[in-house]
């Protein structure tokens, strides 16, 4: 089974400075791997995905992930943070399972970027 | 970007009343929806995966009796949690997944949420 690991359950940042947000993964095959992005008593918002080709992706909203095979790591990333970045981040792996795909979730890492 | 549509966004309820949420695929065909329960400063767990035209496929532990899904269409799904008790509260999301072919990586589009609150 695929599955998404998320070490952190909360990230603090000062404003301005860059952020990582980390995900690895335990698949079968080749990873499809996404970031989403939760604000409070809201659905979740797509921000990036990697499914193939350039290891570093770029995102919604300044974010990238750098997908690494050989740590199978898919770190989120902003250069510089910002106080709305603020939010739940979930990580997530696809799974193919009786005819659809399907995403299977880390825990969540809490965001929060301080003045 | 696609876009889902969940209603209602909050709903308070007696114990032992159904509650109905419903989830529209607005701008895209949906041949399978997913219905997640989160709770507080929790994961989204899965409860099941809805597909037009035919049953639901639950996950492990989750009564299929007390959450009834329907997806009549390609465009909704709705999620009934039927005699509804105070441990129901949560807060609910549904998911859609555009029809299969060569664009779909497996990307899903969520729903605001519904939080549901029993008393």
């Amino acid at each position: 089974a695929q599955s998404v690991a998320q070490p952190e359950d909360q990230v603090n940042v000062a404003e301005g400075n860059p952020l990582t947000v980390k995900c690895t993964y335990s698949v079968s095959g080749n990873p499809y791997l996404f970031w989403y992005v939760q604000y409070p008593n809201r659905g979740l918002q797509f921000l990036l995905k990697y499914i193939t080709g350039d290891n570093l992706v770029k995102g919604s909203y300044g974010f990238e992930a750098e997908f690494n095979k050989s740590q199978t790591s898919f770190h989120l990333k902003k250069p510089s943070a910002l106080v709305s970045d603020s939010a739940l981040y979930f990580c997530a792996v696809r799974e193919r399972s009786g005819g659809y795909n399907k995403l299977i979730f880390g825990a969540g890492t809490r965001l929060a970027v301080h003045p | 970007g696609a876009v889902v549509s969940q209603h209602p966004s909050r709903v308070i309820c007696k114990s032992g009343t159904s509650v109905k949420i419903e989830c529209r695929s607005l701008d895209f065909q949906a041949t399978t929806m997913f219905w997640y329960r989160q709770f507080p400063k929790q994961s989204l767990m899965l409860m099941a995966t809805s597909n037009e035209g035919s049953k639901a496929t639950y996950e492990q532990g989750v009564e299929k009796d007390k959450f009834l899904i329907n997806h009549a269409s390609l465009t909704l799904s709705t999620l009934t949690v039927t005699s509804a008790h105070p441990e129901d509260s949560s807060f609910y999301i549904c998911s859609a997944s555009p029809l299969a072919g060569a664009s779909n990586t497996g990307e899903l589009f969520f729903g605001e949420g519904s939080r549901l609150t029993v008393l």
